[in-house]
């Protein structure tokens, strides 16, 4: 069965510091890889995906996640945070060509840019 | 272009009562599905579809039913409310059924049941 595992519930950092959100996952097939970002009462917001090809994959808002077989992670990361980076993140995968159709998310990691 | 159209937005029940909380999506996505946040669990999908007339069920089905009816239309029923059940749900769409596509979410709908 495929999933998702994130870490941390919460990563504080000071802005204008890099800033990385982990994720680990498990997938018998090919991995499909998402993150997405929530902000308060609102539904969630796709950031980037990998499907194939490069493993530094490039999303919405200058942030991007390296994708890396060996390790099964696919971790988020900023160069440079913004105190309005502040939001609950969330891992996803799908288990590309098991026949499977779910989109798995993890449980989430808050991110605090602290000013 | 509304994307994926939740209602209600707010929803108190009593325990034992029946409601329908609605999905629309205006995007002719073949895939819809339901999900519900708690605090601590993330999200946990509920019931997926990958087309018209074809549904299954996700990691936490019980006490949630489905149709498909139409591409546009994705309800989720609880047809006999209990308090584990108070949450906030929300229907994501795609463009793709194979996962080559990101989920778009709906703002969510949040339940409370007394």
């Amino acid at each position: 069965a495929q999933s998702v595992a994130q870490p941390e519930d919460q990563v504080n950092v000071a802005e204008g510091n890099p800033l990385t959100v982990k994720c680990t996952y498990s997938v018998s097939g090919n991995p499909y890889l998402f993150w997405y970002v929530q902000y308060p009462n609102r539904g969630l917001q796709f950031l980037l995906k990998y499907i194939t090809g490069d493993n530094l994959v490039k999303g919405s808002y200058g942030f991007e996640a390296e994708f890396n077989k060996s390790q099964t992670s696919f971790h988020l990361k900023k160069p440079s945070a913004l105190v309005s980076d502040s939001a609950l993140y969330f891992c996803a995968v799908r288990d590309g060509g098991s026949g499977t159709y779910k989109y798995i998310f993890g449980t989430g990691t808050r991110l605090k840019v602290l000013a | 272009n509304a994307g994926v159209t939740q209602t209600p937005k707010f929803q108190v029940l009593k325990t034992g009562q029946s409601m329908t909380l609605q999905c629309a999506q205006d995007m002719n996505h073949e895939y819809m599905s339901w999900y519900r946040q708690d605090p601590g669990m993330g999200l946990r999908l509920i019931h997926y579809s990958v087309g018209a007339g074809i549904t299954d069920q996700g990691e936490v089905p019980n006490g949630y039913n489905v149709s498909r009816s139409t591409t546009e239309d994705f309800p989720l029923r609880l047809l006999s409310a209990a308090p584990s059940q108070t949450s906030v749900y929300f229907c994501a769409s795609s463009y793709s059924i194979l996962g080559l596509r990101e989920l778009f979410f709906g703002e969510g709908s949040r339940l409370t049941v007394l």
